[in-house]
């Protein structure tokens, strides 16, 4: 079966160090992985995916994220944080042979000034 | 493009009423899911359609309904309203190529439902 996890429910990082938040899945086939960003009271919005090819993906507002096969991971980065950034970061998987996206249960990351 | 678009913003019922919730894709998507939101659930995949048919439902009693019209806007209806349905309700787009393929989803900004 599919799955998602994200260890962290909540991530604090500093204004103006690097940060990342984690997220490990589990498909059978081929993973297609999204990571979604949630600012409070609005929709998600999209940062990046990873389909194929290189495993470091840019993104929108300068994320990126890494793939790594052998530890079926995709944590998203960032090398400096704003406080803009704080959000809440979903993580989300699909298979190859799969339409259906499996979402992780959230990251609340807080920038501090 | 205008982006995925719902209405209503906001809605306030009473148990045992029922509701229905518009969602209206970017143009040209075919796809539509909707997502329940709740602080303590998270991301609630309720289902999908693609040219007017459901692929994919998830785990919701059968209260929970939709539909897609044949100009994909689609709606959900959620019957015999209970307090437990108090949720965002996401709806997301996709360009799928041929049905299939790892388009990301577009998000609108959800409908929150409060039910007294």
């Amino acid at each position: 079966a599919q799955s998602v996890a994200q260890p962290e429910d909540q991530v604090n990082v500093a204004e103006g160090n690097p940060l990342t938040v984690k997220c490990t899945y589990s498909v059978s086939g081929n993973p297609y992985l999204f990571w979604y960003v949630q600012y409070p009271n609005r929709g998600l919005q999209f940062l990046l995916k990873y389909i194929t090819g290189d495993n470091l993906v840019k993104g929108s507002y300068g994320f990126e994220a890494e793939f790594n096969k052998s530890q079926t991971s995709f944590h998203l980065k960032k090398p400096s944080a704003l406080v803009s950034d704080s959000a809440l970061y979903f993580c989300a998987v699909r298979d190859s042979a799969n339409y259906q996206l499996i979402w992780g249960a959230g990251t609340k990351l807080i920038i501090k000034p | 493009k205008a982006g995925v678009t719902q209405t209503p913003r906001y809605l306030i019922k009473t148990r045992g009423q029922q509701v229905t919730l518009s969602c209206s894709p970017i143009s040209g998507h075919r796809s539509v899911s909707w997502y329940q939101q709740t602080p303590g659930q998270g991301l609630q995949f309720l289902f999908e359609y693609f040219s007017e048919t459901q692929r994919n439902k998830g785990n919701f009693p059968g209260r929970f309904s939709g539909r897609q019209f044949s100009n994909s806007r689609s709606e959900m209806n959620v019957s015999t309203l209970e307090l437990g349905d108090s949720a965002l309700y996401l709806c997301a787009s996709s360009n799928l190529q041929n049905g299939q393929g790892p388009n990301e989803q577009f998000f609108g900004p959800g409908t929150r439902l409060t039910v007294l």
